[in-house]
């Protein structure tokens, strides 16, 4: 699986856009992005994912770079339930038989 | 479809105690996973399987054992429980993508 480098932490303001970004220089042609997130002593949630066209489901959008050597995870109307550590994953779909390795991911805080 | 439910959420035990975590899954979802997670930190992986009777180690799996006698049930073992094992623990499935997780099963070993 590609590496991939997020900041380490992100303030937001309540009912503002949230804007994650990720690095995935050395992703390969096949790999995928795939977004987690883990609020507060639950177990990670799948948020969305994408090849090489920007997606948009019911909780975000995911903003690929033409090159594909980044991503933006947006959250358009954060929340306080949106605080949560985000992680930013690059592997094949469906991966095989290995599993997801999660990095350190990016601390979301949302402000009142 | 309840997803994947752990049980239980919270357990202390002593030092060289067992007990079997366990984890089943109503997807019908052919690889299962389990993670620990200790305080501040990412997670690590414990054994893994990708079918019913076939498990492997993942990057941390001395301590535990796992079994996976149906598609439903990947139950974790700790035989003698030590003080290292004090973490969160969880359950994950997936068929193809993504990975859908429990919500976890708090372990103290004191």
């Amino acid at each position: 699986d590609a590496k991939t480098t997020q900041p380490p932490s992100m303030d937001c303001a309540e009912g503002r856009a949230a804007n994650l970004p990720c690095n995935h220089s050395t992703i390969s042609g096949n790999e995928y992005v795939y977004w987690y997130r883990q609020i507060h002593s639950q177990g990670p949630q799948y948020i969305i994912h994408g090849l090489k066209n920007n997606e948009t489901n019911e909780m975000a959008s995911l903003i690929i770079t033409e090159d594909r050597k980044s991503s933006t995870l947006i959250l358009p109307h954060a929340t306080l339930r949106d605080t949560a550590v985000y992680y930013c994953i690059v592997r094949v779909y469906g991966g095989g038989r290995r599993a997801l390795t999660f990095g350190s991911g990016t601390r979301l805080q949302v402000q009142p | 479809n309840a997803g994947v439910t752990q049980t239980p959420k919270f357990r202390i035990l002593k030092i060289g105690q067992s007990m079997t975590l366990q984890c089943t899954q109503d997807m019908n979802h052919n690889y299962m996973y389990w993670y620990r997670q200790d305080p501040g930190m990412g997670l690590k992986l414990i054994y893994y399987s990708v079918g019913a009777g076939i498990t492997d180690k993942g990057e941390v799996p001395n301590g535990y054992n796992v079994s996976r006698s149906t598609t439903e049930d990947f139950p974790l073992r700790l035989e003698l429980a030590a003080p290292s094992q004090t973490s969160v623990y969880f359950c994950a499935s997936r068929l193809d993508s993504p990975l859908h997780f429990g919500n976890g099963t708090r372990l103290t070993v004191t």
